[in-house]
């Protein structure tokens, strides 16, 4: 089956720094999704990517769904502490409803 | 209401007990997910339905899990004769449509230890 490896598996880091996480994937997904999930809730969209090359941004978020369609990359610039959380990328293929998740990045901001 | 609810948000129960765990989709939402997350892991798929009819249950572990919707809003997962592996964060999720671009919106999830 698919699987995704995600990495850093976590981060600590200095509030102002930017991070860098990705995601790669065995095989192809037509839909690259980054969620973030707070301590006692379930993930919550970030960002969703649908084509190839795509570079989408959401304030200081920003990904990309890589040209092989294997992999995806979520930076954060400038980073506060309510970053704070695990931060999970997800794929899909075609028009599966089916979301697999990658392993999740937990990332510590040190104010 | 204004989110995925489900309840309980802890369940501690006893080796072979069954449990059900309870999902309050969003109003008006078509499709609801079940998905099971381990302690360090992602959520990974158990089962789909869109309005009451189960489409997918592919992702279910064995027969002493299940799921139903009678009326198309709210679900219970039960897990007959319980086992200490079952024990996991249950998250549900629903959409408004089944496509592929349409946001799932996760609930805050179960979390459910087996005794």
């Amino acid at each position: 089956g698919q699987q995704l490896n995600q990495s850093p598996q976590s981060m600590f880091i200095q509030e102002g720094e930017d991070v860098s996480m990705n995601c790669t994937s065995s095989s192809i997904f037509n839909t690259w999704l980054w969620y973030k999930q707070d301590p006692g809730e379930g993930p919550v969209l970030l960002i969703a990517l649908y084509k190839a090359g795509e570079l989408t941004s959401n304030g200081r978020l920003t990904a990309q769904f890589g040209i092989t369609r294997k992999d995806s990359f979520l930076n954060i610039s400038a980073s506060i502490p309510s970053d704070v959380g695990i931060y999970f990328c997800a794929g899909r293929w075609g028009s599966n409803y089916k979301l697999t998740f990658g392993k999740g990045t937990l990332l510590t901001v040190n104010p | 209401g204004a989110g995925v609810s489900q309840s309980p948000r802890y369940k501690v129960t006893k080796r072979g007990q069954d449990v059900a765990l309870r999902c309050d989709p969003i109003s008006g939402h078509v499709s609801l997910y079940w998905y099971r997350q381990a302690l360090g892991q992602g959520p990974e798929f158990l089962t789909y339905f869109n309005y009451e009819a189960q489409q997918d249950k592919s992702g279910l572990p064995n027969d002493r899990f299940s799921a139903e919707r009678p009326e198309g809003s709210i679900s219970t997962l039960t897990i007959q004769r319980t086992e200490q592996r079952d024990s996991a964060m249950y998250r549900c999720a629903s959409s408004l449509v089944t496509s592929g671009t349409d946001t799932q919106y996760f609930g805050p999830g179960t979390r459910l230890t087996v005794l």
